[in-house]
């Protein structure tokens, strides 16, 4: 089946600096990305919605300043964490569609800001 | 707004015990009904779906019935392996939306 990659699988920062993670379709071209956030024992909570070569769709509450996303092309999408925060500390994971709409989730990317 | 319940984990069970992890929905309309698996250091997969009331979901001998009279998905299965060992989620899209609602997770733990 289709593969979405994401990398970093785990990153550690200190507070004050950006963390970016890559969502990447590897062998099919994704016109539209979703990234998720989940906290301890709550649910994948959708983020934003980002469709190429235009701006992302955020949810609401999330802020968009910090959290901005860039879909560059059919294959790759990017969420960097600005002026990360111990209260980021999460689990961000991305998904891509087809375009016989099926979704593909990459494996996530568990952010602990010290 | 849309929302979905999963019972709370940890679960773990033996090789070939009975699976039920329950799931409750609330959501206006008929939403479509999934149930995702993510196994160690792999992304959410699909599992299983129910795309209208008393419709029956099946793969991997795991099975769930969208009941609409208790706005239930619950996810089945008759005798677990230590392979089913993961991560699973209920998530809906409402009636008409392209966004999945998901549950928490229930960690599943299959000892042999």
């Amino acid at each position: 089946g289709a593969v979405v990659s994401q990398h970093p699988s785990r990153v550690i920062c200190k507070s004050g600096t950006s963390v970016k993670i890559e969502c990447r379709s590897l062998d099919f071209q994704a016109t539209t990305m979703f990234w998720y956030r989940q906290f301890p024992k709550q649910s994948l909570m959708l983020m934003a919605t980002s469709n190429e070569g235009s701006k992302a769709t955020y949810e609401q509450g999330v802020e968009k300043d910090k959290f901005l996303i860039n879909h560059a092309s059919l294959t790759l999408s990017t969420l960097t964490v600005t002026s990360a925060h111990p209260e980021d500390s999460s689990f961000y994971i991305c998904s891509a569609r087809t375009g016989g709409e099926k979704l593909f989730f990459g494996s996530g990317t568990q952010l602990s800001v010290l | 707004g849309d929302s979905v319940t999963q019972m709370e984990g940890p679960v773990t069970l033996s090789e070939e015990a009975f699976l039920t992890i329950n799931c409750t929905y609330t959501a206006t309309g008929y939403p479509s009904l999934f149930w995702y698996v993510q196994y160690p250091g792999e992304g959410l997969q699909l599992l299983l779906k129910a795309t209208k009331a008393d419709d029956k979901g099946s793969n991997k001998g795991f099975e769930a019935t969208y009941r609409k009279e208790t706005t239930s998905f619950h996810l089945e299965k008759g005798s677990v392996q230590v392979s089913d060992s993961a991560v699973y989620f209920c998530a809906l899209t409402g009636q008409g939306a392209q966004k999945l609602v998901f549950g928490q997770g229930t960690r599943l733990t299959i000892n042999p």
